[in-house]
């Protein structure tokens, strides 16, 4: 199977402050990462897409100093979120393919910025 | 606008008995759609995918139509299982490769022993 690990699970941070995500694809090379942030009993939004070795591309209405992402190897993709406020607050999950049409997801992060 | 559908309201189902979760889209020509599995606190797991050119696909008490005509996905689970109670998402490829996929709210399906 294809597995993508994301790190942490949950994490808690004071307003301010910035935290890091860590996406990895464990047992292939991905092409491509996707950044998502889901609100309960919502659908999840896409954030950016990031391929290794090039700028990420935000959607729109997505701030990209805001979102810092780096995709420095084809198995690990790195979201930023830089100076935290409460409403950054959200469930932020990670996806990777191998350029096919199937998507493999990380068991996501729960983000509480307080 | 372009929009994707999916009953906001939970599916609860008596177990053994066939859940059926509706997806619509409208303003989207979409190359192949997309069912996922979603646990609480979890990311979504894949499910089946099924192309344009396709009117249905089964995988094991699985079933997905698609009918581009109406707008339209049922994803069907057979013989319905406790352990089946989770969000269930239709997602949107446009592009026949790989794509960026737009996804909706889901489904809570819940079913009863």
């Amino acid at each position: 199977g294809a597995v993508v690990s994301q790190h942490p699970s949950r994490v808690i941070c004071k307003s301010g402050t910035s935290v890091k995500i860590e996406c990895r694809s464990l047992d292939f090379q991905a092409t491509t990462m996707f950044w998502y942030r889901q609100f309960p009993k919502k659908s999840l939004m896409l954030m950016a897409t990031s391929n290794e070795g090039s700028k990420a591309t935000y959607e729109q209405g997505v701030e990209k100093d805001k979102f810092l992402i780096n995709h420095a190897s084809l198995t690990l993709s790195t979201l930023t979120v830089t100076s935290a406020h409460p409403e950054d607050s959200s469930f932020y999950i990670c996806s990777a393919t191998k350029g096919g049409t199937e998507a493999f997801f990380g068991q996501g992060t729960r983000l509480t910025v307080v | 606008s372009q929009k994707i559908e999916q009953n906001s309201e939970a599916l609860n189902i008596q177990e053994g008995k066939t859940a059926t979760l509706t997806c619509n889209y409208t303003n989207y020509s979409p190359a192949y759609l997309q069912w996922y599995r979603q646990d609480p606190g979890r990311g979504p797991v894949f499910l089946l995918l099924i192309r344009e050119n396709e009117k249905e696909k089964r995988k094991e008490r699985l079933k997905v139509t698609f009918d581009t005509t109406l707008k339209q996905s049922l994803f069907h689970i057979t013989a319905s299982q406790p352990a089946d109670s989770a969000t269930y998402l239709c997602a949107l490829a446009v592009n026949s490769g790989y794509s960026t996929l737009t996804f909706g709210k889901g489904t809570m399906l819940l079913v009863s022993p």
